[in-house]
């Protein structure tokens, strides 16, 4: 089954600094993989997600990630940050034998003003 | 369209006590999940269900219990609280199989439980 790794637990950058989350995944057959966002005290939101196609794909608030096959990654950046996107960020992939999403531990990012 | 719905969003629990936590979607979907999420972990899958009358396992099922009697709800039952469930509980919901690709899972708010 596939899963996904981030290795970053907790990342402070200034506003306006650029962003760059790691995330591996295991490679088990057809390709899903996402990225969900939790700003503090809500639930999760789904910024991108990539299928198949174009390996750059654009989320919603400026986000985007890259699909590398040859590195098995899928990193989420973004050019400038603002402090409103302080939360944590999940990198998921799909896990066919329960027909779920899979959830890497996250990584908090904290954006300084 | 108010999407996943849980209630209640925060719950303070005694040992041994039992609470259901409720989840609702009015999105038509047929897949449901309740996940918890704990500190560094990311988030296991408790249970899951692929349509009204049918529900299965997770990752992390022991002490909990689901049922899903409708399309819509898919409630939650701790039958004895332990501290080891604290936790925050996310219900998600998806129209389909994920594996079949462009679908993706819509998440509630979540339940902040403590037991203590």
């Amino acid at each position: 089954a596939q899963s996904v790794s981030q290795h970053n637990h907790h990342v402070i950058l200034s506003e306006a600094a650029s962003l760059e989350l790691g995330c591996n995944y295991s490679y088990g057959g057809t390709v899903n993989l996402f990225w969900y966002v939790q700003y503090p005290g809500q639930h999760l939101q789904l910024l991108l997600k990539y299928f198949s196609g174009d390996p750059l794909v654009k989320g919603i608030k400026g986000f985007e990630a890259e699909f590398i096959k040859s590195k098995f990654s899928f990193n989420l950046r973004k050019p400038s940050v603002q402090w409103s996107d302080t939360a944590e960020y999940f990198c998921a992939t799909f896990s066919g034998g329960y027909q779920k999403v899979t959830f890497g531990t996250g990584t908090k990012l904290q954006v300084i003003p | 369209n108010a999407g996943v719905t849980q209630t209640p969003k925060f719950r303070i629990l005694k040992i041994g006590q039992s609470m259901t936590l409720q989840c609702a979607q009015d999105m038509n979907h047929n897949y449901m999940y309740w996940y918890r999420q704990d500190p560094g972990m990311g988030l296991k899958l408790i249970y899951y269900s692929v349509g009204a009358g049918i529900t299965d396992k997770g990752e992390v099922p022991n002490g909990y219990n689901v049922s899903r009697s409708t399309t819509e709800d898919f409630p939650l039952r701790l039958e004895l609280a332990a501290p080891s469930q604290t936790s925050v509980y996310f219900c998600a919901s998806s129209l389909g199989r994920l594996s079949l690709g462009n679908t993706e899972a819509f998440f509630g708010q979540g339940t902040r439980l403590t037991v203590v």
